[in-house]
């Protein structure tokens, strides 16, 4: 069965405070891992597809890594409006479009 | 392009009633499924459909149908509403069945069950 754990659960930062949140995955031949963005009363907000252990995306503040058993998102110097909730998701190879989700990880950075 | 859409944003029933979550996506994506979310459980796949006329069950399909006449549409029914459904329903398309595609989300439906 195809998992995916979220860590921290929340995580409180000042304005500027670098910081990664952690995604780990077991799933049957990895074909996409995502990572999205939910603000409160909204859907998940697409940020990044990465396929391969060694990846890398980038996007403004955001930066995601991978690995076989796990994915980072980085925050440089965050501000207020990248408080959100970090959601991260896997496509296994068996499983169609299908997507597992994480618990999601819960950031506020406060001014 | 309005991208994924869903009406109506809140809902209240009673036990018992039964109800039909709209999803329209203007994408001409071939993908689309329902997600419920739930404080704890993340989020979990409903139903899914791979193009017109497909449709198969995700990890909770219980107590909910779905069908999907055109590409556009794919409205999610609750037969016989029960206070486990109180949920959030979020619908999502992607591009295409095959390959590895990003799922894009919906608004959300927000829905409870008294």
């Amino acid at each position: 069965e195809d998992q995916v754990t979220q860590s921290p659960e929340a995580l409180r930062l000042q304005e500027g405070e670098s910081s990664s949140l952690n995604c780990s995955y077991t799933v049957s031949g990895l074909r996409g891992l995502f990572w999205y963005r939910q603000d409160p009363g909204k859907g998940p907000e697409f940020l990044f597809t990465l396929y391969s252990a060694g990846e890398e995306k980038e996007k403004e503040r955001l930066k995601a890594t991978l690995t076989k058993k796990e994915s980072f998102l980085h925050i440089t110097a965050p501000k207020p409006e990248d408080s959100a909730t970090y959601l991260c998701a896997v496509q296994a190879g068996n499983a169609g479009n299908m997507l597992t989700f994480g618990g999601g990880t819960r950031l506020m950075v406060k001014p | 392009n309005a991208g994924v859409t869903q009406t109506p944003k809140f809902q209240v029933l009673k036990t018992g009633q039964s109800m039909t979550l709209q999803c329209a996506q203007d994408m001409n994506h071939e993908y689309m499924s329902w997600y419920r979310q739930d404080p704890g459980m993340g989020l979990r796949l409903i139903h899914y459909s791979v193009g017109a006329g497909i449709t198969d069950q995700g990890e909770v399909p219980n107590g909910y149908n779905v069908s999907r006449s055109t590409t556009e549409d794919f409205p999610l029914r609750l037969l016989s509403a029960a206070p486990s459904q109180t949920s959030v329903y979020f619908c999502a398309s992607s591009y295409s069945s095959g390959g590895t595609y990003p799922q894009y989300f919906g608004p959300g439906t927000r829905l409870t069950v008294l």
